[in-house]
């Protein structure tokens, strides 16, 4: 799997948008970016992936350049609760692979 | 179904004394992962079950550590002759064979924090 590089940490006002950089610039074509967060004392928790397109759901929006060098996730109103470890992760899309996590991005979102 | 469950959720141990810890996969899940976290590190891989069966183990599991999944549904990690090095989080995670949606399958439990005094 790629390796990832992603900011030791990062803070954010409650209410704004956050905005996480990644890069994973040996990234191949068949690697798909995953993102996960893990709060304090639980387990890493699954917030989104793209493989070219940008994507979106309930919980955030994943940008991917053309190039597919760097990816951004963005949480678009950051709340007390999104206070985490942010792990950017890029592996191939094949069933049941393990996930190799760096030291990700500690966001801390003030009031 | 709540998800993936492990017990005990803290253990402080003894240097020298065996420890076992208990994974409860969410039920339709036929893969099971254990992960090793130190303070400040993000989780790294140690071994994974398909149904009950080992594929994998990663070099950081030692002789003294052994998982099983006896019958495909549970699993245990026991960690024999325990050393102040042994000091981790636990985590547990379980999938389906296939992501569906991709991604969103792989679902870890809260994990079992171990001090090993």
């Amino acid at each position: 799997d790629a390796k990832t590089t992603q900011p030791t940490s990062m803070d954010c006002a409650e209410g704004r948008a956050a905005n996480l950089p990644c890069n994973h610039s040996t990234i191949s074509g068949n690697e798909y970016v995953y993102w996960y967060r893990q709060i304090h004392s639980q387990g890493p928790q699954y917030i989104i992936h793209g493989l070219k397109n940008n994507e979106t759901n309930e919980m955030a929006s994943l940008i991917i350049t053309e190039d597919r060098k760097s990816s951004t996730l963005i949480l678009p109103h950051a709340t007390l609760r999104d206070t985490a470890v942010y792990y950017c992760i890029v592996r191939v899309e094949a069933a049941g692979n393990k996930l190799t996590f760096g030291g990700g991005t500690r966001v801390l979102v003030k009031p | 179904d709540t998800g993936v469950s492990q017990n005990p959720r803290h253990k402080i141990t003894k240097r020298g004394q065996n420890v076992t810890f208990r994974c409860d996969p969410i039920s339709e899940h036929n893969r099971l992962y254990w992960y090793r976290q130190t303070l400040g590190q993000g989780p790294e891989f140690l071994t994974y079950f398909q149904n009950e069966a080992q594929l994998e183990k990663s070099r950081l599991l030692s002789d003294r550590f052994s998982a099983e999944r006896p019958k495909g549904s549970f699993s245990t990690l026991e960690i024999q002759r325990t050393e102040q090095g042994d000091s981790a989080m636990y985590l547990c995670a379980s999938s389906p064979s296939r992501d569906s949606p991709l991604g969103a399958g792989y679902t870890f439990g809260s994990g079992t924090r171990l001090t090993v005094v």
